[in-house]
Parts: structure tokens; C-alpha cells; sequence
């Protein structure tokens, strides 16, 4: 069964360095999610990407983020400059173009720790 | 955003069946309601989602109230592989691009 894969699974760095985490979406999917979930709290949404452009983004997705879907495979998240606050599982999804119903598959994460 | 309540946890013995309940009485005519869930380090999980009829597939079935405001998410036979954080969230359709805004969820525990 087709799944999203996410690399690395996790990383550690130091703040002010950046990163960035990699996803590999369902192939014939086309509209990608990132989302985070801060150890102990809730999965939170960060933005939404379709037609390589962003097509919606929370408030936490400031300056410092930025997606990217370089080669039509691999889906990025980079943060420029990392914060503790950034530390995190980061969550990459795809859902196929034209459901409706809009279920979205989830990878298994990556645990990003600044430090 | 229109907003789902949930039971913080519910328990359950394996092999019997386990009733989630949700309210989402601001619900509007074109919201599905989805259930997720998230197992112990891992990423969530796509269960089951519904619009107006009652649902079932292999890993659960979907119970919704005649008005809407409130659904109910039927586990058969719980496994010890169930235990996980069940979340229940309104679809915010085309114009969201149907992002998930995740609550907190039910901790459902199986009790061997």
C-alpha cells in the first residue's frame, strides 16, 4: 500500500542553524500538508501547498518557514533559523486531488530537538 | 472554525466494543465529519468519515444523528492496537483546502 515516507526521522540542531525536513507524498497526490505537534499537545496545522504554491498557512508559519517541492516528488519544510520553540514532530500529508471526502494520509513524523 | 467536543478518555476491554462519542452542534450543511486517530508515537491515522448517512468500513463504523450535531465512533471488537488518541474534526471543505484542525482528542486505554 502506497505511503508517505519522511526523512530524517530525527534531527537534532542547534538554534539559529537551519533545517530541513524531508517528505515523500503519495505519487499521484497533489495537495500536501505540513503540520507539528509539540511533545504533550495537540497536532497543529502549518500550511497547505497545491499547484506549487501555497495555497494556505496558520499563524506559526512565519518568515522562518518555507515549503518547497523541488524535483515533483520530494515535498521540504525548512526552517531558517531553528528556535526551542521550533522543537517538535513535523508531520507531512498528501491527499489525492479531486476527493472530496478529503482524508489525508499522514507519514510517521520527524522529531525535531533544538537545542 | 466549527468545533467538535470529546470525552477527554475512555476505557475499554479488549474484545468489547467501544462507543466514541462527539458533539459538533455548530455544524454546517456541507462539513463531513472525519474520525483520526493517533497511535503511541506515530503519525495520525485516517479512520472513518461521513456526511449525513451512518458509515462502515473494515476498521470502524460511523453512527450520525439525524440533525447532525453530534456522532458517535464504533469501535466493533477493541484490540490492544486500538489504544490511541481518537480524534473526531470537521472537514473545512474546498475553501480550506480541507486542512484537519486537530483538538484534543479521546485517549481510549484497552484493557487486556
Amino acid at each position: 500500500e502506497p505511503e508517505v515516507t519522511q526523512t530524517p526521522s530525527h534531527q537534532v540542531t542547534q538554534m539559529g542553524q537551519e533545517v530541513i525536513l524531508r517528505c515523500v507524498p503519495i505519487s499521484n497526490h497533489l495537495y500536501f500538508y505540513w503540520y507539528r505537534q509539540i511533545l504533550g499537545q495537540k497536532v497543529e496545522f502549518l500550511v497547505s501547498f497545491y499547484n506549487n504554491e501555497i495555497s494556505e498557512k496558520s499563524e506559526i508559519f512565519d518568515d522562518q518557514f518555507s515549503v518547497e517541492r523541488p524535483d515533483g516528488s520530494n515535498f521540504t519544510l525548512k526552517i531558517r533559523s531553528t528556535k526551542l520553540e521550533d522543537s517538535a514532530m513535523y508531520f507531512c500529508a498528501s491527499r489525492e486531488y479531486g476527493s472530496g471526502r478529503g482524508e489525508q494520509f499522514f507519514g510517521p513524523g520527524t522529531r525535531l530537538t533544538v537545542l | 472554525d466549527a468545533k467538535t467536543t470529546q470525552p477527554n478518555s475512555m476505557e475499554s476491554n479488549e474484545e468489547e466494543p467501544v462507543h466514541l462519542p462527539c458533539n459538533h452542534s455548530t455544524i454546517s450543511g456541507t462539513d463531513y465529519i472525519h474520525w483520526y486517530r493517533q497511535l503511541p508515537s506515530q503519525g495520525p491515522e485516517y479512520v472513518i468519515h461521513g456526511l449525513t448517512s451512518n458509515v462502515n468500513n473494515r476498521m470502524a463504523s460511523l453512527a450520525i444523528a439525524e440533525d447532525r450535531k453530534s456522532s458517535t465512533l464504533i469501535l466493533h471488537r477493541a484490540t490492544l492496537r486500538d489504544a490511541a488518541v481518537y480524534y473526531c474534526i470537521l472537514s473545512e471543505g474546498p475553501s480550506n483546502d480541507y486542512k484537519l484542525s486537530f483538538g484534543a482528542g479521546t485517549t481510549v486505554t484497552v484493557r487486556a
